[in-house]
């Protein structure tokens, strides 16, 4: 079966700290697809990053990073120094390859508030 | 570059009424999906087309539960005899090729009552 799980529910920080929200995944498929959204108050999700299974370099966008490992199973994302405008409900998603849809399947979701 | 459209954005019915609500994708997406999201849970998965053809349905979409994509351009969904368990923000999203990112509208949020 195909999972994701985001054990935190929910994570407030203070402005400028840095933030790691956990995701770890479950699929039999060894090629697969990875995504993080964030979904702000306005409700709308925006897309910020996408990691195919082959490709485990960590990857760094301004103030944001995530770390892909495959032998853990876990796509975690950081956010450095982190600002009241990264309050937000993040979702980390996973596709399989073996499907011919692309559908994703979503966690539930770590909300985060980050505090001035 | 204009967005995933969604309308109406809230809907508020009352129970055992019919609904229908569009999704306008990226005009170059081939690739199409709706969503249902409740409150604090992530969006699941309903149905997906490629261009006009409806690929896979989920089990969530029961027999009350009919979409489409005429031309493979826009989308409709349909809820027949609406129950309150429908209650949820519906989200579409488009894609312009398999695997590729999402882009999701603003969602359509169905009150039934």
């Amino acid at each position: 079966a195909q999972k994701v799980t985001q054990a935190q529910t929910e994570i407030s920080v203070v402005e400028k700290e840095d933030v790691t929200l956990d995701c770890v995944y479950e699929t039999r498929d060894t090629t697969y697809y990875l995504f993080w959204y964030k979904q702000p108050p306005s409700g709308e999700l925006v897309f910020l990053i996408r990691r195919n299974s082959f490709d485990e370099q960590n990857e760094i966008s301004g103030r944001y990073s995530w770390n892909f490992q495959k032998s853990t199973s876990s796509f975690n994302f950081t956010i450095t120094a982190s600002q009241v405008v990264d309050s937000a409900v993040y979702f980390c998603a996973l596709s399989n390859g073996s499907g011919n849809t692309g559908k994703l399947i979503f966690g539930q979701g770590t909300t985060l508030q980050v505090k001035p | 570059d204009t967005g995933v459209s969604q309308n109406p954005r809230h809907k508020i019915t009352k129970r055992g009424q019919n609904v229908t609500f569009r999704c306008d994708p990226i005009s170059e997406h081939n690739r199409l999906y709706w969503y249902r999201q409740t409150l604090g849970q992530g969006p699941e998965f309903l149905t997906y087309f490629q261009n006009e053809a409806q690929l896979e349905k989920s089990r969530l979409l029961s027999d009350r539960f009919s979409a489409e994509r005429p031309k493979g351009s826009f989308s409709t969904l349909e809820i027949q005899r609406t129950e309150q368990g429908d209650s949820a923000m519906y989200l579409c999203a488009s894609s312009s090729g398999l695997f590729y990112e999402q882009y999701f509208g603003p969602g359509t949020r169905l009150t039934v009552t």
